[in-house]
């Protein structure tokens, strides 16, 4: 069975104190990587989609990385309007459709 | 370029009452999925949809059930209301790899 665990549950940055989100996850067979941000009240916006061990993407002040067993969400230099829940998603090769398997998120809150 | 719309925003029914949710998708999207998110459960997957054939269905009960339409437009639907379906629930849209969701029906079961 697909497993997607988020750490930590909750994360407090000062603005500007960077960090990292981490998505462990266990599949058999990766077919994509997900993460989206979520806001209260709205439906998840994606973000990026990983697809590999090694690989990197990267907007604004985000970069997604993926190794066999997790990926992470880096936040540079974090924005109070950073603050949001981070939702990771896996998509598993044998599945026949497109469901994905969702970890529980990480509610990331940005003072200023 | 519109985004996934789901319609109504919020419901609010009574135990054992049934209720049908909309989702248009995106333009050209021709595969729609529906999840429910909890505070307990998180988002949880309940069934996809592509050329109006289901094509993958979650571990939910029989009460909860959904078709779509020529057009990709969807439909889900619960029949006989319990408290614990409370819930927001999300449709989300794809043509090729990403999933776009929209924002999403709050149904409140009383």
């Amino acid at each position: 069975e697909d497993q997607v665990t988020q750490s930590p549950e909750a994360l407090r940055l000062q603005e500007g104190e960077s960090s990292s989100l981490n998505c462990s996850y266990t599949v058999s067979g990766l077919r994509g990587l997900f993460w989206y941000r979520q806001d209260p009240g709205k439906g998840p916006e994606f973000l990026f989609t990983l697809y590999s061990a090694g690989e990197e993407k990267e907007k604004e002040r985000l970069k997604a990385t993926l190794t066999k067993k997790e990926s992470f969400l880096h936040i540079t230099a974090p924005k109070p309007e950073d603050s949001a829940t981070y939702l990771c998603a896996v998509q598993a090769e044998n599945n026949a459709g497109n469901m994905l398997t969702f970890g529980g998120g990480t509610r990331l809150m940005v003072k200023p | 370029k519109a985004g996934v719309t789901q319609t109504p925003r919020y419901l609010i029914k009574t135990r054992g009452q049934q209720v049908t949710l909309s989702c248009s998708p995106i333009s050209g999207h021709r595969s729609v999925s529906w999840y429910q998110q909890t505070p307990g459960q998180g988002l949880q997957f309940l069934f996809e949809y592509f050329s109006e054939t289901q094509r993958n269905k979650g571990n939910f009960p029989g009460r909860f059930s959904g078709r779509q339409f020529s057009n990709s437009r969807s439909e889900m639907n619960v029949s006989t209301l319990e408290l614990g379906d409370s819930a927001l629930y999300l449709c989300a849209s794809r043509k090729n790899t990403e999933a776009f969701f929209g924002q999403g029906t709050r149904l409140t079961v009383v």
